[in-house]
């Protein structure tokens, strides 16, 4: 019963292009979303999260769309340097703050020189 | 300012046996969650404590135990070990009152069981 889901397990984008990731949902009682990326050897780092009660957040670089009526949220990297270059993971928090994260099984970005 | 720390990096254990991981959570987080992440997939939830009690817990057996002491440090418990239960465990840190959804994470103990 996968609840979050990154279809796309790569993603190979051009130094200076858009990278979006993409995350599907099926549990309609999250109500927080959460991007985190993760170099090997290294824990996941949080990047930027977004509340079900906006459609958008930016910062900086990185900016998370929300589509609650589609269960989907996409994370746009604009623009993509090759420091990017990681695994991304998209996760999905219910109810109450400090509840258990529900990770997707991520996506890998490239970013080509 | 000191991060989400765990111990030990690297562990290599046999089918059977048992296992103790430790993780020292980020300076004034009150709230340490465990997850399990297997290779190529995301990691998986596996128990949170606060105030040295289990809050939540994920679909995981009983072999998963943990603790939470006082200066709010956790650690993970394994037994029986599984070939299954080789995997990178990752734990998280958080502060309860603040009402914020982030966790930080460590950098893992990767459990390699044979």
């Amino acid at each position: 019963d996968q609840q979050v889901k990154q279809n796309s397990p790569s993603l190979s984008v051009q130094e200076g292009r858009i990278s979006i990731l993409n995350c599907d949902y099926t549990n309609s009682m999250f109500d927080y979303f959460l991007w985190y990326k993760k170099y090997p050897a290294e824990g996941p780092t949080f990047l930027i999260s977004i509340s079900s009660i906006k459609d958008k957040n930016e910062d900086g670089r990185f900016t998370v769309f929300l589509n609650k009526s589609a269960k989907h949220l996409s994370l746009h990297i604009v623009p993509s340097q090759p420091g990017d270059s990681a695994v991304y993971f998209c996760a999905a928090s219910a109810t109450a703050a400090g509840n258990k994260l529900t990770f997707g099984g991520g996506t890998r970005v490239l970013v080509k020189p | 300012d000191a991060g989400v720390t765990q111990s030990p990096t690297h562990l290599i254990k046999t089918r059977g046996q048992q296992v103790t991981l430790r993780c020292s959570p980020k300076s004034g987080h009150d709230t340490v969650s465990w997850y399990q992440q297997a290779l190529g997939q995301g990691p998986q939830f596996i128990f949170q404590y606060y105030e040295e009690e289990e809050r939540q817990r994920g679909n995981f057996p009983d072999r998963f135990s943990g603790h939470q002491f006082p200066n709010y440090s956790s650690e993970l418990n394994v037994n029986a070990l599984l070939l299954g239960d080789s995997a990178l465990y990752l734990c998280a840190s958080s502060l309860l009152t603040s009402h914020s959804y982030e966790q930080y994470f460590g950098p893992g103990t990767r459990l390699t069981v044979t």
